[in-house]
């Protein structure tokens, strides 16, 4: 199976600053990758599908770049609800795979 | 708007098997189906299977196969997963997944916290 490998593993930064998140794969998923947002004790979130595609009612500040075996999550200006764990997620290659996360908190 | 309402909290001992239940609700567009995805405490998510709704057809992941069932009444828009055989490991919290497409994970539902404990 692919595997997903997020860094770093967390991030410190400070509200308005830029938040960039990486995920790298094991083999090539193409296009194929999703990067989701979770918050405690909520589900996770879909943010962008297909590597750069906002989901519905996503802010522009997130955006979503890269194929083949790297990809990667901007965030332009981080708002203070923005600090959260991120996942990246693969769908090329049965089966889907998770990263394994990155926190991003506040400095 | 789409919502997945799961079962609630559950406690099993080693060797006992569980239900979770998702029902949905709020949407009129085509689905590919529904996955079950899981969430050990501290852990990221992990895929278990999926029903595919243009077909019924299921499959599971290697690590699950003969141990989790997935089904769906249609009458009712249910999902259903079982898990059996449980020990510790399968402590998580169970997430149903709505996707329009396969494998994207659009819609989630709250999660269904099982504890599987002596």
């Amino acid at each position: 199976e692919v595997v997903l490998t997020q860094s770093p593993a967390t991030l410190s930064l400070s509200p308005g600053e830029r938040a960039t998140l990486s995920c790298r794969a094991s083999q090539s998923v193409s296009s194929s990758l999703a990067w989701y947002q979770q918050k405690p004790g909520q589900p996770p979130r879909l943010l962008i599908y297909d590597a750069s595609k906002r989901a519905t009612g996503i802010p522009a500040r997130f955006s979503g770049s890269g194929s083949g075996t790297d990809s990667t999550l901007t965030i332009s200006s981080l708002e203070p609800e923005d600090f959260a764990v991120y996942y990246c997620q693969q769908r090329t290659s049965w089966p889907p795979t998770f990263g394994g996360g990155t926190k991003v908190e506040i400095k | 708007q789409v919502h997945l309402e799961q079962s609630g909290a559950e406690v099993r001992k080693p060797g006992a098997s569980v239900r979770v239940s998702c029902k949905a609700s709020g949407y009129t567009f085509t689905t590919h189906g529904v996955s079950w995805v899981r969430q050990a405490p501290g852990q990221g998510p992990e895929w278990m299977g999926w029903i595919n709704y243009f077909n019924g057809h299921t499959s599971y992941a290697q690590k699950f196969q003969g141990r989790v069932t997935m089904t769906k009444d249609s009458s009712t828009r249910t999902d259903y997963m079982e898990l059996r055989s449980l020990t510790s490991d399968d402590t998580a919290v169970y997430y149903c997944a709505l996707m329009t497409a396969v494998f994207l994970f659009d819609y989630w539902g709250q999660g269904t916290l099982v504890t599987v404990s002596s």
